[in-house]
């Protein structure tokens, strides 16, 4: 079971470039979530979608964009990168966005925005 | 404002026992979850506490005290592999998890 994918690995963008992140997951999960991770910092939600069709807003969403048209799908995109958004971005899911199910977190994408 | 406090380092001996402390404020209470992140690596799921007292998970054991906003990891007979960041979450009321910045653990021989 390949669980959660996440593509590219890595990536370096031309800042004003756009870009997008792509998740995907086998495990029919209705929650999915875009974390980044920066040195010192926890983990900071940046959208998450409760199931197919529904969409919200984390702690730091400005600049990004999300789309869940199916279960299994929930890409990242950003418009016009920035130095800022340089960072590790995480895909998760959990079966549901409500307790005790724990989330599963994709390999990450590292992000250079020069 | 929310807030998740853990230690940012500790250092440990192989074979020893560590605890590692986590201190919430958070609006709404609904679960509180341990990961283990290996440098360069995703998070993965090591315990979840939502009432008091311990949970125990082979080396691993977690303890959660509700009305004092803490908890600890417990990890026993420490192994090389061990070594990682120790991450702790909680769970909002809007079913949002709320990260500490990861307390990194140190193993040495």
């Amino acid at each position: 079971t390949a669980g959660i994918t996440q593509a590219p690995t890595s990536q370096i963008l031309a800042a004003g470039r756009s870009m997008t992140l792509r998740c995907t997951q086998d495990m029919r999960h209705n929650a999915m979530y875009w974390y980044r991770q920066d040195l010192g910092l926890g983990l900071r939600l940046i959208h998450y979608s409760n199931t197919a069709g529904t969409t919200g807003k984390g702690e730091v969403p400005d600049g990004y964009s999300v789309s869940r048209a199916n279960t299994d799908d929930f890409p990242l995109t950003l418009a016009s990168a920035v130095p800022s958004q340089t960072s590790v971005y995480f895909c998760a899911s959990s079966a549901t966005s409500e307790y005790p199910n724990e989330q599963f977190f994709g390999p990450g994408t590292r992000l250079t925005v020069l | 404002g929310q807030n998740i406090d853990q230690p940012t380092e500790m250092t440990a001996t192989e074979g020893a026992i560590v605890q590692i402390n986590c201190t919430y404020q958070t609006s709404g209470f609904n679960g509180l979850f341990w990961y283990q992140q290996h440098a360069g690596e995703a998070p993965t799921f090591l315990s979840y506490n939502v009432l008091d007292g311990l949970e125990e998970k082979g080396r691993f054991s977690s303890f959660l005290s509700r009305s004092k906003g803490y908890s600890y990891l417990l990890l026993k007979e420490l192994q090389m592999k061990d070594s990682a960041s120790y991450l702790c979450a909680v769970k909002d009321s809007n079913y949002q998890l709320i990260w500490g910045a990861g307390t990194k653990l140190i193993i040495k021989p």
